[in-house]
């Protein structure tokens, strides 16, 4: 397995709250992402780095940020949850050299 | 762009039949292509990919899959399924070349669950 862990693994909080997903790889790879799921929509990106202070939006990046300031790790944070963000967020890395995405075990979030 | 199409939401079939889900994708450019399987409360494992080369492409588990440029389709099968096969599938697809910022993000499908029944 890809060595990839996700933390909180499961968390509920309240709408208007701030809340940070941290993703942790000891691969070493440059190229890591943040997918949410959601029935009926598969997973969809929510943004994605290419580097150490490299990112840039996916599809649904609206009231979602990151910061990335190891290549190690990855944060997803919602300013202010709102319940459309209740969601099941996987991070996964890429390795160039396989062509492939390996992905982390998800976060599942709970916003009330 | 890309877009990826799976066409059955789920999928119930008996023990030890054949299956096939069915994948269909959309794409100005060349394309990747891959199948991953998420067992309940699981994260998303690879079961095969297809990057160049002979479109028959075999993966773990006995399945396998057919890459059809033609029809833009990449249908798994396996002949003979196990109740340990019942798990939701997801199509995926992604650019084959690096944009400037090395996204090669991939594009899911909707998944399909398979339901298998003893």
């Amino acid at each position: 397995d890809a060595g990839i862990t996700q933390s909180p693994r499961h968390k509920v909080t309240e709408t208007g709250t701030p809340v940070t997903l941290r993703c942790h790889q000891t691969e070493n790879h440059r190229y890591m992402y943040w997918y949410r799921q959601d029935p009926g929509h598969g997973l969809r990106l929510i943004h994605y780095s290419y580097g150490v202070k490299d990112t840039d939006k996916g599809e649904v990046s609206d009231g979602y940020s990151v910061s990335r300031s190891k290549t190690e790790d990855f944060l997803l944070t919602l300013e202010s949850a709102t319940s459309s963000q209740t969601s099941v967020y996987f991070c996964a890395i890429s390795d160039p050299k396989k062509e492939t995405q390996y992905f982390g075990p998800g976060t599942r979030l709970l916003v009330l | 762009a890309q877009s990826v199409t799976q066409l059955d939401s789920q999928v119930p079939v008996f023990e030890e039949a054949p299956v096939e889900l069915r994948c269909n994708y959309s794409s100005s450019v060349s394309v990747y292509l891959f199948w991953y399987v998420q067992y309940p409360n699981q994260g998303l494992q690879l079961l095969l990919k297809y990057l160049s080369g002979s479109t028959l492409v075999k993966g773990i588990n006995g399945f396998e899959a057919e890459f059809n440029k033609s029809q833009t389709s990449f249908h798994l099968r396996k002949p003979s399924v196990h109740i340990s096969d019942t798990a939701e599938y997801f199509c995926a697809v992604s650019e084959t070349s690096w944009s400037n910022t090395g996204r090669r993000a991939l594009t899911f499908g909707s998944g399909t669950r398979l339901q298998v029944q003893p």
